[in-house]
């Protein structure tokens, strides 16, 4: 039963680095988002998406692109990457139509140097 | 939108006793959800209780329990009989119905004094 998985749990890169962050659920899940976290902030929300083939932004999406070619799969991808994206992510998902609350993964800690 | 203020940014409280986390909200939304999430050190984000606005009832999970004061918009989180494990950041969270996107508040860190 392994819920939300995310990989990996730690990365660094340097400015201009391209990025992407995996994010898998086995629970037919529709829903899924991304969350960064930083100090004092909690967490906001940087894109969803309600099915494969469907995403939208969220709060904070400047910056990250993401695709949902799968049920299964939302990767979240920096293209070029920059010191203020420094954070750590979370993916969640839930079942849509339902109150139930959302699955978060472990998060991943990024740093950009 | 919706807002989640937490003005707490740290609390302490001595194993055993009681410890009250605060959290205002702000919506436009007739039906919406509430919750606290609890973050330990290791990173993982937990649901510790969750409350549905429509319903009057306060909702209570073992030792903790919250206090949903609707027409102030006050969300409060008690947590009884405190134990070193419930050393903690905490978050309070608002959603629209349907549980999807979450707006979180600021956060409290919790310390549990032995």
């Amino acid at each position: 039963n392994a819920g939300v998985t995310q990989t990996p749990k730690f990365q660094v890169l340097k400015t201009g680095q391209s990025m992407t962050l995996q994010c898998a659920q086995d629970m037919n899940h529709e829903y899924m988002s991304w969350y960064r976290q930083d100090p004092g902030m909690g967490l906001r929300l940087i894109h969803y998406s309600v099915g494969a083939g469907i995403t939208d932004q969220g709060e904070v999406p400047n910056g990250y692109n993401v695709s949902r070619s799968t049920t299964e799969d939302f990767p979240l991808r920096l293209l070029s990457a920059a010191p203020s994206q420094t954070s750590v992510y979370f993916c969640a998902s839930k079942r849509l139509g339902s109150n139930q609350p959302q699955h978060f993964g472990d998060g991943t800690r990024l740093s950009i140097l | 939108a919706q807002t989640v203020t937490q003005s707490q940014p740290e609390m302490s409280v001595q194993e055993a006793e009681t410890v009250t986390l605060s959290c205002t909200y702000d919506t436009s939304e007739s039906d919406y959800y509430l919750f606290w999430y609890k973050q330990p050190p290791s990173r993982q984000m937990i649901l510790v209780i969750r409350q549905e606005a429509y319903k009057q009832q306060n909702a209570t999970e073992n030792r903790f329990s919250v206090n949903f004061q609707k027409a102030a918009k006050s969300f409060s989180l008690k947590i009884s009989d405190s134990q070193l494990g419930d050393a903690a950041m905490y978050f309070c969270a608002s959603s629209r119905e349907g549980a999807q996107k979450l707006v979180f508040g600021q956060g409290t860190r919790l310390t549990i004094n032995p």
